[in-house]
């Protein structure tokens, strides 16, 4: 069985609208994470994300914003799609605690035109 | 500004050869870990070493670390085609509750 998940795999779309991407987890972990990994493949922090705390990477314009239903799910909203976008989304979990090995998923190839 | 860096950018070695990667960062750490990114895939955790550790082996994988030096390696022996890849290096500063990733090195590995 998949420990992390994301759909899609692949998403084009046009500047200006609005899409999400989801994440699930079956590892029974208490935090996530969603990086964005650029066309030099520097990955970057967006958010961590647990039942208690969001942490938000400052640098992160506010179009994007995580959405957590329940502890096993953090989809990534993002809103007025700009080509600066483009790049790969990996959404990570990790058990709590700040030294834990964090497990990726497959990512999402944002393709915006 | 990013907290790793490794070094060399590319790497190219025969099947059998050795590889060394290296890392450098900047601030105070809890631990170090190093992850692998197959082509078009997501990362995979290789192995974490904690800052009171100076190294530590991993089946064909040994990495230490120098905090004086504010620097780890990771040294994979006997190579096969299967390593070809980019390693990345992730630090967990001290005080934050997230992880600092490296540009990576991309390794090729030739048959």
């Amino acid at each position: 069985d998949t420990a992390v998940s994301q759909t899609p795999k692949y998403l084009v779309t046009q500047m200006g609208n609005d899409k999400s991407i989801k994440c699930e987890q079956n590892l029974g972990h208490d935090t996530m994470y969603w990086y964005k990994q650029d066309s030099k493949k520097f990955l970057k922090i967006m958010f961590s994300y647990n039942n208690k705390e969001l942490i938000i990477n400052e640098t992160v314009p506010n179009r994007f914003s995580p959405k957590s239903p329940d502890k096993a799910h953090l989809n990534l909203h993002i809103n007025s799609l700009e080509l600066g976008d483009s790049a790969v989304y990996f959404c990570a979990s990790s058990r709590p605690g700040v030294t834990d090995t964090q497990y990726f998923g497959p990512g999402t190839r944002l393709t915006v035109l | 500004s990013q907290q790793g860096e490794e070094d060399p950018q590319a790497l190219s070695i025969q099947e059998g050869e050795n590889a060394t990667m290296n890392c450098s960062y900047k601030t105070s750490i809890n631990n170090l870990q190093w992850y692998r990114q197959n082509s078009g895939r997501g990362l995979v955790h290789l192995i974490l070493i904690r800052s009171n550790e100076r190294e530590k082996h991993s089946g064909r994988l040994r990495v230490t670390l120098d905090t004086s030096k504010k620097s780890s390696s990771l040294l994979i022996t006997a190579s096969r085609a299967a390593d070809t890849a980019s390693y990345f290096c992730a630090t967990d500063l001290s005080g934050y509750s997230t992880l600092t990733f490296g540009k990576g090195t991309m390794l090729l590995v030739s048959p």
